[in-house]
């Protein structure tokens, strides 16, 4: 099955400094979607977006939609410990399945 | 919130056995997934449900099976599990036809001796 190209594969950042992430694919999407797993635990949804350009925010995250619609960006502003995680980005293709392809996570690590 | 409840969080089970992978919603959601999780591969769709007593094969569906026989319930079986199904097993759920967030389990891992 067709996966998400998410970058970078991992990062190491200090406490305090903004994150930045993306997700890109060959194809339109229609919905893109942002989740979080802390280790052991499910993915937890953070944001959803659903319309090209569309700017989301979530407390410190903010996602936006391509404005191709074959990307999304998430960012984080004044990274804390606690943002440790993997984030995955998820899409939904323009045709309108209730399926959605997955990006292979970003690991972040943040240093105190 | 959306609550999504898979019945182990850890599971041992040896070569050969048939398994029983439980997941339970309380939101009344007619779509649900099962996925597996490995390393570097992300999540892989195996089977999915839109309706009761209705599934669909996803990207890996060999040597799994499902079941939906109550909507809020969705049974991922291994048939005779082998070693390379060790694997985190997630599922999920969704509302309706659109394009609704899908909402996860905390997983179960399962180790196949």
């Amino acid at each position: 099955g067709q996966q998400l190209n998410q970058s970078p594969q991992s990062m190491f950042i200090q406490e305090g400094e903004d994150v930045s992430m993306n997700c890109t694919s060959s194809s339109i999407f229609n919905t893109w979607l942002w989740y979080k797993q802390d280790p052991g635990e499910g993915p937890v949804l953070l944001i959803a977006l659903y319309k090209a350009g569309e700017l989301t925010s979530n407390g410190r995250l903010t996602a936006q939609f391509g404005i191709t619609r074959k990307d999304s960006f998430l960012n984080i502003s004044a990274s804390i410990p606690s943002d440790v995680g993997i984030y995955f980005c998820a899409g939904q293709k323009a045709s309108g399945t209730y399926k959605y392809i997955f990006g292979t996570g970003t690991r972040l690590k943040v240093l105190a | 919130d959306v609550k999504v409840t898979q019945s182990s969080r850890y599971l041992v089970k040896r070569t050969g056995e048939k398994v029983f992978l439980e997941c339970v919603q309380d939101m009344d959601h007619e779509n649900m997934f099962w996925y597996r999780q490995d390393p570097g591969l992300g999540l892989r769709l195996i089977y999915f449900s839109y309706d009761v007593k209705m599934k669909e094969k996803g990207d890996i569906p060999e040597g799994y099976s499902v079941s939906r026989e109550k909507k809020e319930r969705f049974s991922l079986i291994l048939e005779s599990a082998s070693t390379n199904q060790t694997s985190m097993y997630l599922c999920a759920s969704s509302k309706g036809r659109g394009n609704q967030p899908q909402h996860f389990g905390d997983g179960t891992r399962l180790s196949i001796l």
